[in-house]
């Protein structure tokens, strides 16, 4: 069956540009998180979504980084004034629930994302 | 807070050789343990997990034991491949669902 998909792949862009990246999660898993993957900072938690529920921003690095998710499926991280120190590769995952603990999380190719 | 320490890299291994890389955690409770893998040009993929204390999670020949005592679960292999060359990652999780990553130990199996 079809993964985790990401778009784009890779996105180059320039300073204090905004960027939107996208993320469609597995048909039927009702959690989806976004992580980072960088050099400096390695995989670090940025963002989840359960259901309807409040999503668990507690991760994002700064207020202009922002995530949605319309319609419980598809999900959409928003980098307002990209800056240098955002590049990196941003990755998506999806889970069928938040409840379990243990629930495997499957993961997207990443967008690599490069702030000249 | 939160986090993990993972055994530092490359690590660099003839095949057939014995492999092991330590993590160590930090976290509230007792939470599920993860490692995860990062072959070359792909995307990360669960290896293995252990959900409490003396559980014993095993994939592809790797191993790993949750030890609860030493807040540990260190990753082993009795005989590398060529093909386990990779990007591994330790991983408790938090809360409900938040996965916390170690910093990655690369693995290089040389023939």
């Amino acid at each position: 069956g079809a993964g985790v998909s990401q778009s784009p792949s890779n996105k180059v862009t320039e300073k204090g540009k905004d960027v939107e990246l996208r993320c469609d999660p597995i048909s039927g898993h009702t959690a989806l998180y976004w992580y980072r993957q960088s050099l400096g900072q390695g995989l670090e938690f940025l963002i989840y979504f359960q259901g309807n529920s409040a999503p668990d921003k507690s991760g994002l690095p700064s207020d202009r980084f922002s995530a949605e998710r319309t319609g419980g499926s598809v999900s959409t991280l928003t980098i307002q004034r990209t800056q240098q120190e955002d590049s990196a590769v941003y990755l998506c995952a999806s889970s069928f629930s938040r409840g379990e603990a243990y629930n495997e999380q499957f993961f997207g190719p990443g967008t690599r994302l490069t702030v000249l | 807070g939160d986090s993990v320490t993972q055994m530092e890299g490359p690590v660099t291994l003839s095949e057939e050789a014995f492999l092991t890389i330590n993590c160590t955690y930090t976290a509230t409770g007792y939470p599920s343990l993860f490692w995860y893998v990062q072959y070359p040009g792909e995307g990360l993929q669960l290896l293995l997990k252990a959900t409490k204390a003396d559980d014993k999670g095993s994939n592809k020949g790797f191993e790993a034991t949750y030890r609860k005592e030493t807040t540990s679960f260190h990753l082993e292999k009795g005989s590398v491949q060529v093909s386990d060359s990779a990007v591994y990652f330790c991983a408790p999780i938090i809360g409900a669902g938040k996965l916390i990553f170690g910093q990655g130990t690369e693995l290089s199996v040389k023939p």
